[in-house]
């Protein structure tokens, strides 16, 4: 089985541009949930989705958004660029949401923010 | 009230020895505690988990010992071993209630072990 997928691996954008990531998850699997990685902050919650809805978000400002599309994928958008957006971004797949089962995490796109 | 506290941030240990890594919650809806490997220039993965109805979990050499009433669970690695080193994130979410819930995660231990 193929595990979580993340495009691209690699960003460099700067100030004020706007970026889209994705992650395909394992099949089957039909919530997807994504975090931001930082060394001071560590794994932090950006939103859920199952079934196309966005069940859950975190404390993140409205410039980061995301939506599911009906084969499971999930796009995430960030629009104006401010450097602290530098982060890895993880996305994660599991059968059911709220992270009650294996969440299994992509390789992660790593954001560069100049 | 979602907040899980992990430490120690760092931990540097001998081949052979015993790492422990300690997380403690405030939210006593919590009721799934999984704790996730991560090495460098890959995604967490799940290693263990636990749910509060035992005190203890083990798989291997990584045994996850909780105490509800102290709101506090550990890892503990047996035999450290240099393939060890990566970085571990506690973690934990509830499984039924009002909220809507999602998994909130330690802020990471990165451990070495030393040969």
């Amino acid at each position: 089985k193929a595990g979580v997928t993340q495009t691209p691996r690699y960003l460099i954008k700067t100030r004020g541009q706007q970026v889209t990531l994705s992650c395909s998850p394992i099949s089957g699997h039909r919530s997807v949930s994504w975090y931001q990685q930082t060394p001071g902050q560590g794994l932090q919650f950006l939103f859920e989705y199952f079934s196309e809805t966005q069940r859950n978000k975190g404390n993140f400002p409205g410039r980061f958004s995301g939506r599911q599309f009906s084969n499971s994928r999930s796009e995430m958008n960030v629009s104006t660029l401010e450097l602290g957006d530098s982060a890895l971004y993880l996305c994660a797949s599991s059968l059911t949401p709220g992270g009650r089962d294996t969440q299994y995490f992509g390789p992660g796109t790593r954001l560069t923010v100049l | 009230q979602q907040q899980v506290k992990q430490s120690p941030q760092s931990l540097i240990v001998q081949k052979g020895g015993i790492s422990i890594i300690n997380c403690a919650y405030e939210n006593t809806a919590f009721d799934y505690f999984p704790w996730y490997q991560q090495f460098p220039g890959k995604g967490p993965a799940l290693l263990i988990a636990i749910r509060p109805d035992v005190s203890e979990k083990k798989e291997g050499r990584f045994t996850i010992s909780f105490n509800k009433s102290a709101k506090q669970f550990s890892l503990h690695i047996m035999d450290s071993q240099p393939g060890d080193s990566a970085t571990y994130f506690c973690a934990a979410t509830a499984s039924s209630g009002a909220g809507s819930y999602q998994l909130t995660f330690g802020k990471g231990t990165k451990l070495s072990v030393i040969p």
